[in-house]
């Protein structure tokens, strides 16, 4: 059992570059998440999706995409990538709200330069 | 927006000590208080939760307590080990939008030392 895996696991971008971030669980979770964490700042809420086909905005959504076409996915995309948009990015699953808490992926490490 | 304040940012402790860490949230209505532990080059793992119904629970080493009146939490470690070092992260539901949600403190770094 894998639980959530996030692929790539680093990236370097220049910045204006695209690029896509994959989540994928195997737990039948309904809910996936994307956060952000950055020094001092914790974990932030990017975007996240109550079941296949929905999405919808977290706290800092600006700058970045998602899409949730199939139950086990959430992909996270960056048009047009920034260097604020430096960070290490953790996907996580749930079942329904947060009644059996959270599984995290091991993370993206990605800088913009 | 809700929030969660988290302190210390950092701790050391030596081993056998105890270490607590200690977190306040704005939202009177949340209801589910998680805690993670993240180390190096991994994802925050869930070591305890606790909800607002009960006041306090333990887990052979680690134990959370709940003040509701107060809106604060926190993470009591005993007989620490050199293995317990990491990044702990509490974290509060917030309901908005028509669902559940976590709010993360920023975390608190915990240096224990043999």
């Amino acid at each position: 059992n894998a639980g959530v895996t996030q692929t790539p696991k680093f990236r370097v971008l220049k910045t204006g570059q695209s690029m896509t971030l994959l989540c994928a669980q195997d737990m039948n979770h309904e809910y996936m998440y994307w956060y952000r964490q950055d020094p001092g700042m914790g974990l932030r809420l990017i975007h996240y999706s109550v079941g296949e086909g929905t999405t919808a905005k977290g706290e800092v959504p600006d700058g970045y995409n998602v899409s949730r076409l199939k139950k086990q996915n959430f992909l996270l995309g960056l048009e047009s990538a920034a260097p604020s948009q430096t960070s290490v990015y953790f996907c996580a699953s749930s079942y329904w709200d947060t009644h059996l808490g959270y599984t995290f992926g091991s993370g993206t490490r990605l800088t913009v330069v | 927006g809700e929030n969660v304040e988290q302190h210390p940012s950092t701790l050391s402790v030596q081993e056998g000590d105890s270490a607590v860490i200690k977190c306040t949230y704005s939202d009177s209505a949340s209801n589910y208080f998680p805690w993670y532990k993240q180390e190096l080059g991994k994802g925050p793992q869930l070591i305890i939760d606790i909800r607002s119904n009960v006041g306090e629970k333990k887990d052979q080493r680690i134990a959370v307590t709940l003040n509701k009146t107060a809106k604060h939490f926190s993470l009591h470690i005993t007989e620490t080990q050199p293995e317990d070092s990491a990044v702990y992260f509490c974290a509060a539901s917030m309901f908005s939008g028509g669902y559940n949600k976590l709010i993360f403190g920023a975390g608190t770094r915990l240096a224990v030392h043999p």
